[in-house]
């Protein structure tokens, strides 16, 4: 079974300019949360989806944005990009029944110039 | 609100040695607990995952407890290995409100050959 996979892999872009990257999670799984993670803050929550909708959201700005599609694949946007949005996102699948494992992907490095 | 303490933050051991990595968290109701390894600019690999009605999981050389009541979970490494230098994350899964994961801010593991 494919792993979770996100593209893409690195992407460089200039202040003000705005970003979208996409998550595929594995077959099957329905939950798609995305984080941020960075050396000063560590891992963050951003928000999670399920069955196209936003059940859990965390404490970031309204530039940060996502939304999910009918085959669970999910984006998230990044308007007015600022160079504190350098960072690793990580977007994490799961099953929403049982044991809510998490499987991450590699990830996309964003960097704000 | 939840809080998830890792220590010691940077941790360096001569191979072969058994060393035990700790996780402290505040909100002792919990559902799970996650251990993962992340390798540098790489995504999360999942270790071990322990559900809150749980006290230990294993998996080779890994044994990982957690002790709801004092709001405590260890990561025991045996005979460790240059191989197994990585950043080591532990993730409180949390269920108020809706699912979601707190993640600690990560020990760094060097085993020197």
């Amino acid at each position: 079974k494919a792993g979770v996979t996100q593209t893409p892999r690195y992407l460089i872009k200039t202040r003000g300019q705005q970003v979208t990257l996409s998550c595929s999670p594995i077959s099957g799984h329905r939950s798609v949360s995305w984080y941020q993670q960075t050396p000063g803050q560590g891992l963050q929550f951003l928000f999670e989806y399920f069955s196209e909708t936003q059940r859990n959201k965390g404490n970031f700005p309204g530039r940060f944005s996502g939304r999910q599609f009918s085959n669970s694949r999910s984006e998230m946007n990044v308007s007015t990009l600022e160079l504190g949005d350098s960072a690793l996102y990580l977007c994490a699948s799961s099953l929403i029944q049982g044991t809510y494992e998490q499987y991450f992907g590699p990830g996309t490095r964003l960097t704000v110039t | 609100k939840q809080e998830v303490t890792q220590i010691p933050a940077a941790l360096s051991v001569p191979e072969g040695e058994n060393l035990v990595l700790n996780c402290s968290f505040t909100d002792s109701a919990i559902y799970n607990l996650q251990w993962f390894r992340q390798d540098p600019g790489k995504g999360l690999t999942s270790l071990l995952l322990i559900q809150s009605s749980q006290r230990e999981q294993t998996s080779g050389r890994l044994n990982a407890s957690l002790d709801k009541s004092s709001g405590r979970s260890t990561l025991y490494i045996a005979a460790s290995q240059p191989g197994d230098s990585a950043t080591y994350l532990c993730a409180v899964g949390t269920t108020s409100g809706t699912y979601k994961y707190i993640f600690g801010t990560g020990t760094r593991l060097k085993v020197l050959a």
